[in-house]
């Protein structure tokens, strides 16, 4: 099955430092992937969507200057948190669609999650 | 707005059976999924309904019906290690993904 990875799988950093978190589509090719953030006990809450070799595409209240996201390859992308807050401390997810097997479902595959904790 | 209702935490025992309600309001409407979610890990998928009717997999069901704007999940012979949050999500005309609140399964012995 389609597999997704994050790195790192969790991360402590400093208040007004910048954090890159990674994720790879490992045995598909990934023309969309999406960044999603989770607080405790709360649902999915979609950032942004990633296409591949074009801008992001931001939900509405994401601030793109803060939330950077580079989807570089078909098989890369990444979300650089910028100017850390501890507010910023949550659970991140990225998924990626496999459209590659001609699947109708729009199935998203998600990686494992990174968690964040901004001291 | 797009909305979508599931309750948020439901307990049942373990061997029985469970079904999780999912109503939703979107705009457009390409097909229906479950996901489950432990603490602190990712979803996983369940579960893909676009047309009317009872999709079965195992010990988990999933029913969809369009012209009522509902789901259910149905879980049965429940293990503990079901315990877990169930995510009802649509995509809608876009091919965007709306995501419930989740609904909180807890099982007890």
């Amino acid at each position: 099955g389609a597999v997704v990875s994050q790195h790192p799988s969790w991360v402590i950093c400093k208040s007004g430092t910048s954090v890159k978190i990674e994720c790879r589509s490992l045995d598909f090719q990934a023309t969309t992937m999406f960044w999603y953030r989770q607080f405790p006990k709360q649902s999915l809450m979609l950032m942004a969507t990633s296409n591949e070799g074009s801008k992001a595409t931001y939900e509405q209240g994401v601030e793109k200057d803060k939330f950077l996201i580079n989807h570089a390859s078909l098989t890369l992308s990444t979300l650089t948190v910028t100017s850390a807050h501890p507010e910023d401390s949550s659970f991140y997810i990225c998924s990626a669609r496999d459209l590659s097997s001609g699947s109708d479902i729009y199935e998203q595959y998600f990686g494992p999650g990174t968690r964040l904790t901004v001291t | 707005g797009q909305n979508i209702d599931q309750p948020t935490e439901m307990t049942a025992t373990e061997g029985a059976i469970v079904q999780i309600n999912c109503t939703y309001q979107t705009s457009g409407f390409n097909g229906l999924f479950w996901y489950q979610q432990h603490a602190g890990e990712a979803p996983t998928f369940l579960s893909y309904n676009v047309l009317d009717g009872l999709e079965e997999k195992g010990r988990f069901s999933s029913f969809l019906s369009r012209s009522k704007g509902y789901s259910y999940l149905l879980l049965k012979e429940l293990q503990m290690k079901d315990s877990a949050s169930y995510l009802c999500a649509v995509l809608d005309s876009n091919y965007q993904l709306i995501w419930g609140a989740g609904t909180k399964l807890i099982i007890k012995p």
